[in-house]
Order: structure tokens, then sequence, then C-alpha cells
């Protein structure tokens, strides 16, 4: 099983700063198959990337997605309120199970 | 657009069976991945499992002995039976779109397994 290890655990930032999340896989996630997620209170989690930089449908540019092989960043240029959530990445490579990492909660 | 909605007991005994239904309206149900991922404060997110519209389909492998994912197109509704369920299994159920990453997510039900 590939873990994900995100980091921080928590990132306390303000509007206007830019945020730069973490996501480490335990080993190389094939073909970048990987996604980051954006979740807030008593919300389903919302797709912002998949394939590691493909943005979804509506998310602003100011988010984007990088990474390659074991380490993989989102990064939120200049913060606005709304984008205050916790924030998942997930794999879904060759092997079974498709993971989660545990979360980055970005907070005022 | 696409919209799912997951249905079913909030309130399974412990070694009962989950049965949950997700229906999908606004879009068709065919050439699809459907995935159900759950979600607890001790475990975070965890994937389940997901069938294509022909019925194929993919568990995670620490479920597969209890876990049964079917789909009807007739109904536009995708279904999970998850068996001998524990405290462990209770859980916020989401159904998405996607075999892998899911673009569409239901509002998710709390399962809880209590006696």
């Amino acid at each position: 099983e590939i873990v994900l290890t995100q980091s921080p655990g928590t990132l306390s930032l303000s509007p206007g700063e830019r945020a730069t999340l973490s996501c480490r896989a335990s080993q190389s996630v094939n073909s970048n198959h990987l996604a980051w997620y954006q979740q807030k209170p008593g919300q389903a989690p919302r797709l912002l990337f998949y394939e590691v930089s493909s943005r979804a449908t509506g998310v602003p540019d100011r988010f984007s997605g990088s990474g390659s092989g074991t380490d993989f960043t989102l990064t939120i240029s200049r913060l606005e309120p709304d984008d205050f959530a916790v924030y998942y990445c997930q794999q879904f490579g060759a092997s079974l199970p498709y993971t989660f990492g545990q979360g980055t909660n970005l907070e005022i | 657009q696409v919209q799912l909605q997951e249905s079913g007991p909030g309130l399974v005994k412990p070694s009962e069976t989950l049965a949950l239904t997700c229906t999908v309206s606004g879009g068709s149900i065919s050439n699809l991945y459907w995935s159900w991922v759950r979600q607890s404060p001790e475990k975070g997110l965890e994937w389940i499992g997901y069938i294509y519209y022909t019925g194929t389909t993919n568990y995670n492998p620490s479920l597969e002995s209890r876990l049964t994912i079917s789909v009807d197109t007739s109904k536009s509704q995708i279904y999970l039976k998850l068996s001998s369920v524990t405290a462990a299994d209770t859980a916020v159920y989401y159904c998405g779109r996607g075999g892998w990453s899911l673009d569409v997510w239901g509002q998710g039900t709390l399962v809880t397994v209590s006696s």
C-alpha cells in the first residue's frame, strides 16, 4: 500500500499570502496518478487537480499542482478567504488500494 | 449538471450488512466509473472501490471479503453492500463519479454501527 504523508498538518496563513502544501508518497506514484481535493466543514471533497497538474473544472488559476515520482506540491499563489479548508492528496497508481493523505488544514 | 445522492439506513447493528444506494441524476450513468469512499475521524478518507457501468469492479483489498458494489443502469443507481460490520465501519459514506480521481461527489451519508 502506498502511504501518502502530507505536510504540514496545519498551515496558518493570511489572505494574500502564498500557501505551499506537500504530499510525499512512500513509493513512486505510477504515471503521475495523483489528485488533490479541497474539503470544507460539512461538505464532500471537491476535486482540484487530477494527474498532478490538470486543473478540474472551475478551479481558479491561483491554484497549481506540481511534482512527480514521490513528491508533489499544491500551491495557492494568493490566498483568498474562501481557500481556507482542508486539502487532501490521493494516489491511484498501479497497486491497490488507492489511498489518501491525512490532510493539511489551511487556517487563517 | 450531474448530481449524486446517497441513501440508506443511518444506523446498522454490529454483524449486520450495511446497504447504501447512490442515485445519479442530471446525467448518464453509462460509459463511466463510479466509486465509493468513506471518511471517519479515525481513518480519514478511505477508498472503498469502484464499478464500471458494465459491472466490472475493483475493491479495496482490506474490504474485499465483505464488500459488494453493483449497478443498475435502468435506475441510474449504484449500490454498496458491506457485510459483518463493526464499529470500525462507522463513517460518512460518499459516492463519486470516476474510478480514480472523483470529479463529482454526493453529499455523503453518515452510517453508525451500534447496537
